[in-house]
């Protein structure tokens, strides 16, 4: 089965800065990778997604990358604000529409 | 609100208990799933529904038990847990099995 990993597990940046958060995955027929946001106390929801046909997405200050011949996609968060603060998920779905998620990002914006 | 409601919210029980979990979703999705949410495992999927069928199980221990009645409600019914199965459930739907998942806020299980 896929197996998806993400890397740091925590991550602590100034407020302004810019975070990036990495996930690699095992099944090269995965075509699908949306990355989920999860607040304190709160669901996560999606905020991003690439599919394999494409290399890049943005979305104000959120972008998302893909390499996969590397078998990899980061997320990547510009100006980061305190309101960034959350746990970060990350996902592949492979060709038998399964989806797993990486470990998970803890991302902390100190003002 | 994301139409998907959970309840309860909160629920502690001791080990010889029977409880259930209850998820409902007003978005018309045809896929519901249970998650479960620990300081071990952030997001570790449990069971999988497509039109009422269940189409996953990932190695859940049977004191779980899945009810799918209909595309809407998905239970979890609990029996004879032990307290490391306390955690955080997390119920969602989508439209289809690539779709968007949409989570309910989850039910907070305490086990004594």
């Amino acid at each position: 089965g896929e197996n998806v990993e993400q890397h740091p597990s925590t991550l602590s940046v100034q407020e302004g800065d810019s975070a990036v958060i990495k996930c690699t995955y095992s099944d090269s027929a995965s075509n699908y990778f949306p990355w989920y946001k999860q607040e304190l106390g709160k669901r996560p929801q999606l905020i991003i997604d690439i599919r394999s046909n494409v290399g890049e997405k943005k979305d104000q200050r959120i972008a998302v990358t893909l390499n996969k011949t590397a078998k990899h996609f980061s997320l990547h968060i510009t100006e980061t604000q305190p309101e960034d603060s959350a746990v970060y998920f990350c996902a592949a779905v492979n060709a038998g529409n399964m989806l797993t998620f990486g470990g998970g990002t803890r991302l902390m914006v100190k003002p | 609100e994301t139409g998907v409601t959970q309840t309860p919210r909160h629920l502690v029980m001791g080990m010889t208990n029977k409880k259930s979990l209850k998820c409902e979703q007003h978005l018309g999705h045809n896929a519901m799933y249970w998650y479960k949410q620990s300081a071990k495992k952030p997001l570790e999927l449990m069971f999988v529904y497509n039109f009422k069928e269940q189409t996953e199980n990932n190695s859940v221990p049977s004191r779980f038990s899945p009810e799918c009645p209909n595309s809407s409600h998905l239970f979890l019914h609990l029996h004879t847990l032990q307290p490391e199965d306390s955690a955080l459930y997390l119920c969602a739907s989508s439209q289809g099995s690539t779709g968007e998942l949409f989570f309910g806020e989850g039910s907070r299980l305490t086990v004594l």
